[in-house]
């Protein structure tokens, strides 16, 4: 089945600590996006991707580093610099061919830090 | 920059009760709408969008939006709602000032009905 992958589902991490989120997609798709989720915001874009090697800064991207080298993967590491990573992250992929607009979730990943 | 607001955070309905919920966004030139559900536990998907044409779109379990350029605004509608529809919805428009495919989405409303 196509779809996106989202892994770990869960992290704890401590403060001071690099993570990364892994997303993996086998739709064939060209964009490829992060979202932040938190109670009572709701979804706001870190990173996104239109190509392989090329992507934009989104609306949040303070504290969070990306890389596309592969057009399946989209790695996003919330770093130390960020001031309250503790969310639930979001990765997301569209088919630019078809310009439809729906991006397809993944399950998320919730980050803890502690 | 462009936003999209949702007024209501928290619905509670009981069945059979109709739903409107309010969607607004900033950007005055052509856009594309959207609203999203997340079901408890679920994955986020698609509702409905708006890219052109007839105002009002249908989408699926019944719902249905309509886009008034004037006024902004692209409401959620469902006439009757079920214990089933309780998730949370969001709002979002794509391709607003500067180009490439991002969607921008409202903070949500957490819809809850009551048998």
């Amino acid at each position: 089945d196509g779809g996106i992958t989202q892994s770990p589902k869960y992290l704890f991490r401590k403060e001071g600590q690099n993570v990364t989120l892994s997303c993996e997609q086998n739709l064939n798709h060209d964009a490829m996006y992060w979202y932040r989720q938190d109670p009572g915001q709701g979804l706001r874009l870190i990173y996104y991707s239109q190509i392989v090697n090329d992507f934009q800064k989104g609306d949040i991207a303070e504290g969070y580093s990306v890389s596309r080298e592969k057009k399946e993967s989209f790695p996003l590491t919330v770093t130390s610099a960020q001031k309250n990573p503790t969310a639930f992250y979001l990765c997301a992929s569209m088919s630019g061919l078809l310009n439809t607009g729906e991006l397809f979730f993944g399950e998320g990943s919730r980050l803890t830090v502690l | 920059a462009q936003s999209v607001s949702q007024h209501n955070h928290h619905v509670i309905l009981s069945e059979a009760a109709s739903l409107e919920l309010g969607c607004n966004y900033s950007y005055g030139g052509t856009v594309n709408l959207f609203w999203y559900v997340q079901y408890p536990g679920q994955h986020l998907q698609l509702l409905l969008k708006y890219f052109s044409g007839d105002p009002l779109v249908k989408g699926i379990k019944g719902f249905e939006a309509e886009f008034i350029k004037s006024k902004f605004s692209f409401n959620l509608r469902k006439p009757s709602v079920q214990w089933s529809d309780t998730a949370e919805y969001f709002c979002a428009v794509l391709n607003g000032p500067g180009g490439y495919n991002k969607l921008i989405f409202g903070a949500g409303t957490r819809l809850a009905v009551h048998p």
